[in-house]
């Protein structure tokens, strides 16, 4: 099982401000077949981004990915008031598919 | 636009069969251009994939779960369903079911449902 650490655990951040969200895997995820998600309260998970760095449909280009191997970054590049919310990162490399424990981008 | 649904029980007692249903909307669950999973968070915690079904019938589960688990597909009524046996408080959780996409790990969850609450308890 391929395990993912997020760091920081928390950010505390302002609108308009630059957030950078770690991933990090036991094992190195195969073809960068690494996700984020955003979930807000209440809500399920929406999709960002796919492959490491691409977009899924209709999310801002404020939103990007990167990463290789086994790190990974989720960066936003101007918080707006809408993107505080709690921001997971997921393997699908391998055939057990994995979440890590997620950072939650709260307002400062 | 695509829907999913989760149905069922709010409430299962310890050592019965959690039971759930999702129901697809805006698009055939026969495509084969998608996989169907079922994914678990409990709460004030994190995702839990706990498997999936193709719409040939064909399944993968989490190992921490398989001995328990059984997800099935039922294209007439554009279905697919969540079976959990032997449940117990740790198995309390908001149950979500998703779509992935046929290609690239399969693994892109790209529409969930709103997700339901079950609670195990007597």
């Amino acid at each position: 099982e391929i395990v993912l650490t997020q760091s920081p655990g928390t950010l505390s951040l302002s609108p308009g401000e630059r957030a950078t969200l770690s991933c990090r895997a036991s094992q190195s995820v195969s073809s960068s077949y690494l996700a984020w998600y955003q979930q807000k309260p209440g809500q399920a998970p929406r999709l960002l981004i796919y492959g490491a760095s691409s977009r899924a449909t209709g999310i801002p280009d404020r939103f990007s990915g990167s990463g290789s191997g086994t790190d990974f970054t989720l960066t936003i590049s101007r918080l707006e008031p809408e993107d505080f919310a709690v921001y997971y990162c997921q393997q699908y490399g391998s055939s057990q598919f994995t979440f890590g424990p997620g950072t939650k981008v709260d307002i400062k | 636009q695509v829907q999913l649904q989760e149905s069922g029980p709010g409430l299962v007692k310890p050592s019965q069969t959690l039971s759930l249903t999702c129901t697809v909307s805006g698009g055939s669950i026969s495509s084969g251009s998608y996989y169907w999973s079922w994914i678990r968070q409990p709460a004030g915690k994190g995702l839990e994939w706990i498997g999936r079904i193709y719409t040939s019938g064909s399944t993968n589960y989490n190992p921490s779960l398989k001995s328990r688990v059984t997800i099935s597909v039922d294209t007439s009524k554009n279905q697919f369903s969540l079976k959990l046996s032997s449940v117990t408080a740790a198995d309390t959780a908001v149950y979500y079911c998703a779509r992935s996409i046929a290609v690239a790990g399969a693994g892109i969850f790209d529409y969930w449902g709103q997700g339901t609450l079950v609670t195990v308890s007597s």
